[in-house]
C-alpha cells in the first residue's frame, strides 16, 4: 500500500542554519504531496503541496519539489528562526478505492532551533 | 473565516464508558475526516465523511463509528473505551474532495482514557 516515509528527528539546529527534513514515498498513481506541522498542543497546519511531478510548494521560506523520479518531497528552508520549532509531517494524499483526499503520513520529525 | 472546530477539547473517560467528539467544519466544506494520533501509532485515518455518506474508513475496530449531519457536522463515537483509546482525535475539511486540496485541520480533542 502506498506509504510515507521521513527522516527521524529530532532535527537540532542553530538559528539561521538551513534546513533539510528528507521525506520519499511509495504510492501507486499519481499522489499530491504535502508538508504539515504541528506546534505543541495545536492541530496540523498545511505548510506546502505539490499535486504533480516537478511542482513546487513554498510556503513561509519553507520550498518542497515533487520529484517523481526519486519519488521523493524534502522539506527545505534557507534559514530557520527559533519559531520554526514544531513537528513536521509529509504525507500523500491518493485515490484510494474511488474515494480521495485521504492523507498518508510519515511518522513526522521534530525540529529544534537554538537561539 | 472560522476554521475547524472541534469540542470538546480535553476529556477524560473510564474505561468500558462511550464517547462522543464534534467536528464543525469550515463554512462550505462538505468532506469530513478524523484522524488518531499517538505516539505510538502517529496518525492513522479514521473514516471519511462527504455529504452524508462514509467515503472511505481505516483499520479501525467496529467500535468506532462516525456520521455526518446535512450541515457538514460530524460526529465519531468510541464505545467501550479501551485504554489504548487515549489519543488525539483530529478532525479536518476539505470542499470540494478533491486529491490536491489538502485538509484544514481542527485543534484536536484530547482523549484520556482512564
Amino acid at each position: 500500500g502506498d506509504s510515507v516515509t521521513q527522516m527521524e528527528g529530532p532535527v537540532t539546529l542553530s538559528e539561521e542554519a538551513f534546513l533539510t527534513i528528507n521525506c520519499t514515498y511509495t504510492a501507486t498513481g499519481y499522489p499530491s504531496l504535502f508538508w504539515y506541522v504541528q506546534y505543541p498542543g495545536e492541530g496540523l497546519q498545511l505548510l506546502l503541496k505539490a499535486t504533480k511531478a516537478d511542482d513546487k510548494g513554498s510556503n513561509k521560506g519553507f520550498e518542497a519539489t515533487y520529484r517523481k523520479e526519486t519519488t521523493s518531497f524534502h522539506l527545505e528552508k534557507g534559514s530557520v528562526q527559533v519559531s520554526d520549532s514544531a513537528v513536521y509531517f509529509c504525507a500523500l494524499s491518493g485515490v484510494v478505492s474511488g474515494a480521495t483526499n485521504k492523507l498518508i503520513f510519515g511518522t513526522g520529525t521534530l525540529l529544534a532551533v537554538q537561539p | 473565516k472560522a476554521g475547524v472546530t472541534q469540542t470538546p477539547r480535553y476529556l477524560i473517560k473510564t474505561r468500558g464508558q462511550q464517547v462522543t467528539l464534534s467536528c464543525s467544519p469550515i463554512s462550505g466544506h462538505r468532506s469530513v475526516s478524523w484522524y488518531q494520533q499517538t505516539p505510538g501509532q502517529g496518525l492513522q485515518f479514521l473514516f471519511e465523511y462527504f455529504s452524508e455518506t462514509q467515503r472511505n474508513k481505516g483499520n479501525f475496530p467496529g467500535r468506532f463509528s462516525g456520521r455526518q449531519f446535512s450541515n457538514s457536522r460530524s460526529e465519531m463515537n468510541v464505545s467501550t473505551l479501551e485504554l489504548g483509546d487515549s489519543a488525539l482525535y483530529l478532525c479536518a475539511s476539505s470542499s470540494p474532495p478533491r486529491q490536491g486540496d489538502g485538509y484544514t485541520f481542527g485543534s484536536g480533542t484530547r482523549l484520556t482514557v482512564v
